[in-house]
């Protein structure tokens, strides 16, 4: 167990909606990710953060946004869904639990964007 | 262009026959290379942080190695609960704090 949280799990939404996925952890880590996971892509980096307030855009940060007002939560939201952002999100976090950036993954939250 | 490639891209063994999975890559300057189990609906399970040339992790019946442009990850015996998908993902200095992954292998061990 990673320690990490992630709500909802499962969401089924309507194209144009806004969505907001939720990632905690119990392991007061710096770092937070946010990937999602498609197939012929493997795991793709949406942003990160490294501190409260203080987050980075990854390789496919286009349409997303996030936020992190506590250590412990990481945000991220779809301003206006569409059916590209189809897909399952995993949070992680890194730290030196088994060796320094080293990372763990949540269960993962299942979205569907119709 | 910095890369991360696995081989095979699906693996089928009979129980307790033994085999590696490749991870290729192409980064300078390392700082990481990781391995993950993961199961179907899961998210991905650590088992493995290899840092530099010639380093070997063992567990249970998995075995990472790593060298200047490559990892394995042998599994010797497998069992049927070994099935799963394999990612390999690694970490350098132009990276920043991106974990870049590997599109997986995924394994099946039949009884």
């Amino acid at each position: 167990d990673a320690g990490i949280t992630q709500s909802p799990r499962h969401k089924v939404t309507e194209t144009g909606t806004p969505v907001t996925l939720r990632c905690h952890q119990t392991e007061n880590h710096r770092y937070m990710y946010w990937y999602r996971q498609d197939p012929g892509h493997g795991l793709r980096l949406i942003h990160y953060s490294y501190g409260v307030k203080d987050t980075d855009k990854g390789e496919v940060s286009d349409g997303y946004s996030v936020s992190r007002s506590k250590t412990e939560d990481f945000l991220l939201t779809l301003e206006s869904a569409t059916s590209s952002q189809t897909s399952v999100y995993f949070c992680a976090i890194s730290g030196p639990r088994q060796g320094p950036n080293t990372i763990y993954f949540g269960e993962g939250s299942w979205l569907t964007v119709v | 262009e910095d890369q991360v490639t696995q081989s095979p891209e699906a693996l089928r063994l009979q129980e307790g026959e033994s085999s590696s999975l490749n991870c290729s890559y192409t980064v300078s300057g390392l700082r990481g290379l990781f391995w993950y189990r993961q199961d179907p609906g899961k998210g991905p399970e650590f088992l493995f942080t290899l840092y530099s040339a010639g380093e070997e992790k063992e567990k249970e019946r998995l075995k990472a190695t790593l060298t200047k442009k490559e990892s394995f990850l042998h599994i010797t015996a497998p069992k049927p609960e070994d099935s799963a998908t394999y990612l390999c993902a690694v970490q350098a200095r132009n990276y920043g704090q991106n974990f870049v992954f590997g599109p997986g292998t995924r394994l099946s061990v039949l009884p």
